[in-house]
């Protein structure tokens, strides 16, 4: 079964700090997705990473995919209130298969 | 141009009844999954299915949820006879094709309470 570990659980930060969150597994995936989840609503997805090594811009945030393509992380620059929210990661498993494996998620607050 | 979109948004049951859950996938999308999220917990996959077929049902539970994508319609995540433990939201993704490096873009999902 793959597991994707994700760190921290929690995070609260001052606006202007950056932060990093983590996304680790012992499998290989053949992407990896990070989507954001605001409270009541569905996931949104951010930015798909499906090259190993691949560094993704969007904005403050910056992500990257393992060079093995078993982690990644996810780094916001300067962060803002409006940053707030569940930031989740999900991989597609390699062989095929279509089902997305999430991790638990980080929830990030980012106070004024 | 609309999203995935889910009714009801929230949906209260008596334990024995029977909820059904709805998902119209984006358009041009023929892929539908659905996962479900309890407290704490992340996106558990259920079932992914293509119009009138079910491809992967291996996340879902032996007894009392099914699923179907009909021709026309949305596709419909079932459960009969419900209990507590089935209170979670229910959440549809769709996907415009098959295989690797596959995005899947979610509903809002579906609240489900069993009282």
């Amino acid at each position: 079964t793959q597991l994707l570990e994700q760190s921290p659980q929690f995070l609260s930060i001052q606006e202007g700090e950056n932060l990093t969150v983590y996304c680790n597994s012992s499998s290989v995936f053949s992407s990896l997705q990070w989507y954001r989840q605001e409270p009541g609503e569905g996931p949104v997805l951010l930015v798909t990473v499906v090259t190993g090594g691949e560094v993704k811009k969007l904005k403050r945030l910056t992500f990257q995919f393992g060079d093995a393509r078993k982690d990644s992380s996810l780094h916001i620059t300067a962060a803002q209130p409006g940053d707030t929210g569940l930031y989740l990661c999900a991989g597609q498993p390699q062989g095929g298969s279509e089902k997305l494996v999430f991790g638990k998620g980080t929830k990030l607050t980012v106070n004024p | 141009n609309a999203g995935v979109m889910q009714n009801p948004r929230h949906l209260v049951r008596r334990r024995g009844q029977e909820a059904r859950l709805r998902c119209s996938p984006m358009k041009g999308h023929s892929h539908v999954y659905w996962y479900r999220q309890l407290p704490e917990e992340g996106l558990k996959f259920m079932v992914y299915l293509q119009k009138e077929n079910i491809i992967d049902e291996s996340g879902m539970p032996k007894e009392r949820f099914s699923a179907e994508f009909p021709k026309e319609g949305p596709s419909i995540l079932r459960i009969q006879q419900v209990v507590r433990g089935d209170s979670a939201a229910y959440f549809c993704a769709s996907s415009p094709r098959t295989g690797k490096n596959t995005e899947a873009f979610f509903g809002q999902g579906t609240r489900l309470t069993v009282v």
